[in-house]
């Protein structure tokens, strides 16, 4: 069935610094791919999300960039700050499975002043 | 406009009890999705409905179902309880296919 691997599980970086997260999706037919935040006790939300027909989004420190062929997409946090610290989930949904948005497993990220 | 709204917020429930949670989602929002949030686990899809019709099932055993009624608020039964379905219960409403899913609160179920 249609899966999506999210790595790494946790990432630690130093402020300033970059981060990168990588996910992996199983069904070829997928063609959306949102990437949703979660910080403490809170509700997940989307933060930037891509479309199968673009390489590369950006909205100011974020940008998703997607492999097709790889079936890989990523996301990157540029110029990292404190309140970058949460929880980040990809996920991908397919036309042909009546855009089931299935999550990866999360990634903990953790900005230290 | 109003949020997705879930309740109630917190529940503790005895195994081999039952347990309903409800959903209401954005108001014109058709598709209602559920899904299970325990630690290292992600976000782990139960089912999805849309216009009152379930329309994708995930990996979980019967005990979990769920309905949607016309006015789009949504429903999801756990029964006979067990200690393993403690989690984080999130629902996730949208317009429609391959747009932006915003979630509720969640439940947070206590089975003891």
């Amino acid at each position: 069935g249609e899966n999506v691997e999210q790595h790494p599980s946790t990432l630690s970086v130093q402020e300033g610094d970059s981060a990168v997260i990588k996910c992996t999706y199983s069904d070829s037919a997928s063609n959306y791919f949102p990437w949703y935040k979660q910080e403490l006790g809170k509700r997940p939300q989307l933060i930037i999300d891509i479309r199968s027909n673009v390489g590369e989004k950006k909205d100011q420190r974020i940008a998703v960039t997607l492999n097709k062929t790889a079936k890989h997409f990523s996301l990157h946090i540029t110029e990292t700050q404190p309140e970058d610290s949460a929880v980040y989930f990809c996920a991908a949904s397919s036309p042909y499975n009546t855009d089931k948005l299935i999550f990866g497993t999360g990634t903990r990220l953790q900005v230290f002043p | 406009k109003a949020g997705v709204t879930q309740t109630p917020r917190y529940l503790i429930k005895t195994r081999g009890q039952q347990v309903t949670l409800s959903c209401s989602p954005i108001s014109g929002h058709r598709s209602v999705s559920w899904y299970q949030q325990t630690p290292g686990q992600g976000l782990q899809f139960l089912f999805e409905y849309f216009s009152e019709t379930q329309r994708n099932k995930g990996n979980f055993p019967g005990r979990f179902s769920g309905r949607q009624f016309s006015n789009s608020r949504s429903e999801m039964n756990v029964s006979t309880l067990e200690l393993g379905d403690s989690a984080l219960y999130l629902c996730a409403s949208r317009d429609r296919g391959n747009t932006e899913a915003f979630f509720g609160q969640g439940t947070r179920l206590t089975v003891v």
